[in-house]
């Protein structure tokens, strides 16, 4: 399987600030999403994060909270905008290599918003 | 949009005993169903997944049926140890339409010694 790093693995934000979590895999993937994983739930897809065009959002999510970037076919960040305390997850990067195919995750990057 | 419900939400069985989790999906075109396993502190990570032209996949201890008419697959786990203890997740996406894959809301597995 692949390496899919992330950084930060973990952070304690400030309420009103923005963090960006980047996301690098270890060779070039077809689809690199973002998911969300509160406290004690399943895993939510926020976004697929498209190669040199805006990410494609799931209902609920949205650019101004979430905007996400992929310069290449290696790296993506995900921003978390204004956050508060309901902004605690832990954000997932996940990547496959054609379309069909095994989705990996990261390790994925624990905040929590005090 | 696809929906997937998972049950049970605890499992505990006694090491040795198999465990079954039960998987249900909305969307009929979805065609490709993983499992995750998820230890406490870790990311999930695949265990078994099975595509819609398969009903039945092994691999050693744990085993996913899948029944396309009734849109329900499940996950087998036999003679559990106590190392499969941790929260398993289903999920359901199209595959070859973007790949977007769709949690089931999870089960937490405990194998008591």
């Amino acid at each position: 399987s692949a390496v899919i790093s992330q950084k930060p693995s973990r952070d304690i934000c400030q309420r009103g600030t923005s963090l960006t979590i980047q996301c690098q895999v270890d060779s070039q993937v077809t689809m690199m999403f973002w998911y969300r994983q509160q406290p004690g739930q399943s895993l939510t897809l926020i976004a697929t994060a498209n190669q040199g065009s805006e990410a494609t959002y799931e209902s609920g999510f949205v650019i101004d909270k979430f905007p996400i970037s992929r310069p290449n076919l290696t790296f993506s960040t995900l921003t978390v905008s204004n956050m508060s305390p309901e902004d605690s997850s832990i954000y997932l990067c996940s990547a496959s290599w054609s379309s069909g195919n095994t989705i990996y995750f990261g390790e994925g990057s624990w905040l929590t918003v005090v | 949009g696809e929906n997937v419900e998972q049950h049970p939400s605890t499992l505990s069985v006694q090491e040795g005993d198999s465990a079954v989790i039960k998987c249900t999906y909305s969307d009929s075109a979805s065609n490709y169903f993983p499992w995750y396993k998820q230890e406490l502190g870790k990311r999930p990570q695949l265990i078994i997944d099975i595509r819609s032209n398969v009903g039945e996949k092994k691999d050693q201890r744990i085993a996913v049926t899948l029944n396309k008419t009734a849109k329900h697959f499940s996950l087998h786990i036999t003679e559990t140890q106590p190392e499969d203890s941790a929260v398993y997740f289903c999920a359901a996406s199209r595959g070859a339409a973007g790949n977007k894959l769709t949690f089931g809301g999870g089960t937490r597995v405990l194998v008591k010694p």
